[in-house]
């Protein structure tokens, strides 16, 4: 099946810093989904993107859409202790297929 | 406030037992899926359904069942549960036509 790729694995990050991690796939993707998990909890849905280029926001969290399709971008400034969890991307090559989910990068904020 | 319920957040078992882990929705959603989380592998997409009594296999099928008699609520069954199939597992459920899923809160299954 189709796979997505998310860099950085996990990191280690100072409270107030910045935070950049991205997803890239082999396949075109018409729209793109990035999700954070909360230790102990399921995803939540951070933010939904679909259109090529598309940047979209969601508080201090900003995303996205690549322009060749393959690839999608979380930011997240100013990180908290708050913030720490997992992050996945999903990815949806057509309308109505289910979609496919990235391995996550596993975000820690040191205070 | 809409959720999907899952009936247990911790379960252990012993290798060979039938296992029956259940998730309820309260959104009328159609389309419901299972999902086992293990680390570095993200979530992999075990069965789905689409409506009552419907169901497809998703990647990882094997070892697996499924069941939906009624809409809001889908069943995953483990007829014979092994040590490999420790994990966490996700139900989610989703309408047709709009995006990101509504996931519960998870059931960590240890089988012993």
């Amino acid at each position: 099946g189709q796979q997505l790729n998310q860099s950085p694995q996990s990191m280690f990050i100072q409270e107030g810093e910045d935070v950049s991690m991205n997803c890239t796939s082999s396949s075109i993707f018409n729209t793109w989904l990035w999700y954070k998990q909360d230790p102990g909890e399921g995803p939540v849905l951070l933010i939904a993107l679909y259109k090529a280029g598309e940047l979209t926001s969601n508080g201090r969290l900003t995303a996205q859409f690549g322009i060749t399709r393959k690839d999608s971008f979380l930011n997240i400034s100013a990180s908290i202790p708050s913030d720490v969890g997992i992050y996945f991307c999903a990815g949806q090559l057509y309308y109505g297929q289910n979609f496919v989910f990235g391995p996550g990068t596993r975000l820690s904020v040191l205070p | 406030d809409v959720k999907v319920t899952q009936s247990s957040r911790y379960l252990v078992k012993r290798t060979g037992e039938k296992v029956f882990l259940e998730c309820v929705q309260d959104m009328d959603h159609e389309n419901m899926f299972w999902y086992r989380q293990d680390p570095g592998l993200g979530l992999r997409l075990i069965y789905f359904s689409y409506d009552v009594k419907m169901k497809e296999k998703g990647d990882i099928p094997e070892g697996y069942s499924v069941s939906r008699e009624k809409k809001e609520r889908f069943s995953l069954i483990l007829e014979s549960a092994s040590t490999n199939q420790t994990s966490m597992y996700l139900c989610a459920s989703t309408v047709t036509g709009v995006y990101g899923y509504t996931f519960g809160s998870g059931t960590r299954l240890t089988v012993v």
